[in-house]
């Protein structure tokens, strides 16, 4: 059963840094692209930030780029965002999500740009 | 940037059709998929590739493409449909880039 399980959530003061981890089990880490997808209260859905399998493709939206960095430990199979110079906006519920793949006609693995399963999401308010 | 755009909401009766369309410029080249979410739930993944339907999901949920727009379509819906539902897609442009539409919420009245 594949588990998406995140941590590190919580009250932070606007500026500071918080670090946000995700444990995934169930199934073969290191196969698939993981991304973090947000949700403000109240409010719809924002991707957040994405990880193709080997760390070689990365991408952030605009609104937290250059705060925010994704890595992962495909050793640890954990997914993390660092998060410095937080702002209000950045409140939200943080969801880490898995990504499939699959083969083309050529053979070729290939990224599934969606998201087959989610974790319950980690809270993050940013408040003085 | 690259936007999807939904209708805010969408209400219908039971057994009756409900359809919520998402337009986005970059939709002819990109695959759409769809998310359900319940309060206080994680999304779920209802369509994928425009119109392929995950096991385990009911099969009055389909979805379809048309040129920049496409359509999530719920035939005889119940009131356990009641959700709000998010569509998505990849931005076309070869960055590395996800992008949500802002939601509809389905009412079943």
């Amino acid at each position: 059963e594949v588990q998406l399980v995140e941590s590190g959530g919580g009250l932070v003061q606007p500026g500071r840094s918080l670090r946000l981890s995700c444990a995934a089990s169930g199934f073969t880490f290191d196969d698939y692209a993981m991304h973090w997808v947000r949700q403000a209260p109240g409010k719809g859905l924002e991707w957040v930030s994405g990880i193709s399998w080997n760390s070689g493709s990365i991408g952030y939206a605009d609104s937290v780029k250059g705060r925010f960095t994704i890595s992962r430990d495909n050793a640890k199979n954990s997914l993390y965002l660092q998060m410095n110079s937080l702002r209000a906006e950045d409140t939200a519920l943080y969801y880490c999500a898995k990504a499939p793949y699959y083969y083309d006609s050529s053979g070729y693995y290939r990224e599934g740009y969606y998201f087959d399963y989610w974790g319950q999401g980690t809270l993050v308010t940013v408040s003085s | 940037s690259y936007e999807l755009t939904q209708p805010p909401s969408v209400s219908v009766s039971p057994g009756q059709t409900a359809r919520i369309t998402c337009s986005g410029d970059a939709l002819p080249k990109q695959y759409a998929y769809w998310y359900q979410q319940k309060p206080g739930q994680a999304p779920v993944l209802v369509i994928y590739k425009d119109s392929e339907r995950p096991s385990g999901i009911p099969e009055r949920f389909s979805g379809s493409s048309s040129g920049t727009t496409v359509t999530l379509t719920i035939s005889g819906v119940q009131a356990e449909d009641e959700a709000d539902y998010y569509c998505q897609s990849a931005d076309s442009s070869g960055t590395y880039r996800v992008v949500f539409g802002g939601g509809t919420k389905l009412t079943v009245l």
